[in-house]
């Protein structure tokens, strides 16, 4: 079993729709949660961070952390045919090395 | 401020050889991390470097080495080149040690390298 698992899509919406991309993970050592986005042929850019359990907000995107139940989440409001791009999470912890689930291919159709 | 800039951006080598990658960091950045992307695997840790030093690693065997200049660019080396090598590889840089992590510190990552073994 990885010690994180992320749905690979690919997952198709159309623009305006709300979405939900999920990460769940085994490692409880885990107290940094991030994540990226990776536009084709590009490198990822760090789009949250979250440290411990909650929510953080930042303009149409918002991340959960649900430690209890090892499961993270990256909303995206109103979505834009720009947001369209693979979305990988991160987690770091005490090993001080970050583990990366294999991302979700997001396509938003104008 | 210039990003994290890596050479080649493209290479092919055949089975058995060896490569170097080669990474410049954000200028001010002590830390680099390296990552071998692949579709099946996805982002895979490989190393760390802070101040010259390997800081951490990942559980890649002993044909990945690596190594950090005195002004933080860094390269990688693969040798005895295998198919299963051919990936996308990933420098980052931040100013801090990759991990510990704090509210002020980003990885960021340059555009990678594309290698693939034949």
């Amino acid at each position: 079993q990885k010690e994180v698992e992320q749905d690979p899509g690919p997952l198709s919406v159309p623009e305006g729709a709300i979405v939900s991309l999920n990460c769940t993970y085994s490692n409880s050592a885990f107290q940094y949660f991030m994540w990226y986005r990776q536009y084709s042929r590009k490198g990822p850019e760090l789009l949250m961070y979250t440290y411990s359990s909650g929510n953080k907000e930042d303009g149409r995107f918002t991340a959960q952390v649900d430690k209890s139940s090892k499961y993270i989440s990256l909303f995206i409001r109103d979505s834009q045919p720009s947001d369209s791009a693979t979305y990988l999470c991160a987690m770091s912890g005490g090993t001080y090395k970050y583990i990366f689930g294999t991302g979700t291919r997001l396509k938003v159709l104008a | 401020k210039a990003g994290v800039t890596q050479t080649p951006r493209y290479l092919i080598k055949t089975r058995g050889q060896q490569v170097t990658l080669s990474c410049s960091p954000i200028s001010g950045h002590r830390s680099v991390s390296w990552y071998q992307q692949t579709p099946g695997q996805g982002l895979q840790f490989l190393f760390e470097y802070f101040s010259e030093t390997q800081r951490n690693k990942g559980n890649f065997p002993g044909r990945f080495s690596g190594r950090q200049f005195s002004n933080s660019r860094s390269e990688m080396n693969v040798s005895t080149l295998e198919l299963g090598d051919s990936a996308l590889y990933l420098c980052a840089s931040s100013s801090g040690l990759a991990g510990q992590w704090s509210s002020t510190d980003t990885q960021y990552f340059g555009p990678g390298t594309r290698l693939t073994v034949l």
